[in-house]
């Protein structure tokens, strides 16, 4: 079936340091999501996006987080600057509505040193 | 706020029994409650869901689950188990009123079905 991408699969960054998280979602679908989990707990979701903008997100998608999805390019989540608690495993999934069926990618493994 | 409870965090059993896996929620409002399994390395895949109607909903690769709302209860089930059902299960509760396509995600249960 149609999938999601996700790359890169593994990054290790410098703690303060910038990262880009590039999701490659499913060509017709709308909605776009980005999930963490920490290693040993839930998925918990971080925001999601529809048309351009953000439609809601979470007390722990803080203030050096962002997303966006310039001309249907890739759907991205930049973390600037980077700090130790954001390493996690990061999920982005898409849909074409909502109370759909979510594709999810594999994950992007952060770890901030 | 909503939450999804997943009790057992692993479930063994042989080739050919039945399994059932355990979810449980608390939500002010009808749910809609999914099923996805993720195998190792690989990224979740959908399975089934619930958004209204028939309490017992079929999914892919044999699975089904019955929503219970008297127990606030959406366990999965599958019989026979064959070993390639080993994975780790997730259960997840959506959000109807606010319509953001926010899951909330249990834990997980990982399962193990020997041959």
């Amino acid at each position: 079936g149609p999938k999601v991408l996700q790359i890169p699969s593994h990054q290790i960054i410098d703690m303060g340091q910038m990262v880009t998280l590039n999701c490659d979602p499913v060509s017709n679908h709308l909605y776009f999501y980005w999930y963490k989990q920490i290693l040993g707990q839930q998925m918990e979701f971080l925001v999601n996006f529809y048309n351009g903008k953000v439609m809601e997100k979470s007390k722990l998608f803080k203030d050096q987080f962002s997303v966006e999805r310039p001309d249907g390019s890739y759907f991205t989540l930049k973390i600037q600057p980077t700090a130790l608690e954001d390493s996690a495993v990061y999920f982005c999934a898409s849909s074409l509505e909502h109370n759909s069926d979510y594709t999810f990618g594999s994950g992007t493994r952060l770890l901030v040193i | 706020a909503q939450s999804v409870d997943q009790p057992d965090a692993h479930v063994t059993l042989s080739e050919g029994a039945s399994l059932e896996l355990r979810c449980s929620y608390s939500y002010s409002a009808a749910p809609y409650l999914f099923w996805y399994v993720q195998y190792p390395g690989q990224s979740l895949q959908f399975l089934l869901k619930y958004i209204t109607g028939d309490t017992v909903v079929k999914g892919t690769k044999g699975f089904e689950a019955e929503f219970r709302k008297s127990n606030s209860s959406f366990n999965l089930k599958k019989s026979p188990a064959h070993w390639s059902d080993s994975a780790k299960y997730f259960c997840a509760l959506e959000n109807t009123g606010a319509n953001t396509g926010k899951l909330t995600f249990g834990h997980g249960t990982i399962l193990r079905v020997h041959p």
